[in-house]
């Protein structure tokens, strides 16, 4: 359970703070995506980035911001965020970019609360 | 735009009952079909997948069926036991700039009782 990791597991911000989540990935893949899960809602792809390069950004709202300074580490920067926006955060990894063999493993999340 | 329906969104069966799960995609150009479980509290898991040139997959317990044709795809888990309890993702996916860009259904929480 160590090949995806993220922190931290437990977030609850004000709609005013300013806060990262942070996702680790130890498998050597080269593709990293953010997603968000809500309750009674398919996960939805957020951000992907293949390479150190974002690939995709599904149209997510300007106050969430990725980072991805190597192929082992993504970010994601939360800023006035509305409690809409509270949901688990999955990130994930897959080998990337080949494609064909593309098993994405997922991080255990981090449940965020806004207030 | 790719969409993927996939039902029932509950089931509850037997110990030892079988349970099937359906999906249905949009996207004609997929060509990949994972299945997830997640349990209570953690990450989603991959348990199956199957490719677009097979029809059919099978390890142990669980199976997978594809018709293109139809769009169709679905999960088979024969002899269920409680730890099979969990909520079931099927996500349909194909290749978009180098990665996999899947699409999730809903989910199926199912309930095996002992």
């Amino acid at each position: 359970e160590t090949g995806v990791t993220q922190t931290p597991r437990h977030l609850v911000m004000g709609m005013t703070n300013k806060k990262s989540l942070k996702c680790e990935q130890h498998l050597g893949h080269n593709a990293m995506y953010w997603y968000k899960q809500s309750a009674k809602k398919p996960l939805e792809l957020m951000f992907v980035y293949s390479l150190e390069e974002r690939v995709e950004n599904n149209s997510v709202p300007s106050r969430f911001s990725p980072e991805c300074p190597n192929s082992s580490h993504l970010f994601l920067h939360l800023h006035t965020l509305q409690p809409e926006d509270s949901a688990l955060y999955l990130c994930a990894s897959s080998q990337g970019p080949s494609g064909y063999t593309d098993t994405q493993y997922f991080g255990p999340g981090t449940r965020l609360t806004v207030l | 735009g790719e969409n993927v329906e996939q039902h029932p969104s509950t089931l509850s069966v037997q110990e030892g009952d079988s349970a099937v799960i359906k999906c249905t995609y949009s996207d004609s150009a997929s060509n990949y079909f994972p299945w997830y479980k997640q349990e209570l509290g953690k990450r989603p898991q991959l348990i199956i997948d199957i490719r677009s040139n097979v029809g059919e997959k099978k390890d142990q317990r669980i199976a997978v069926t594809l018709n293109k044709t139809a769009k169709h795809f679905s999960l088979h888990i024969t002899e269920t036991q409680p730890e099979d309890s969990a909520v079931y993702f099927c996500a349909a996916s194909r290749v978009v700039t180098g990665f996999q860009k899947l699409v999730f259904g809903t989910g199926t929480r199912l309930l095996v009782s002992p």
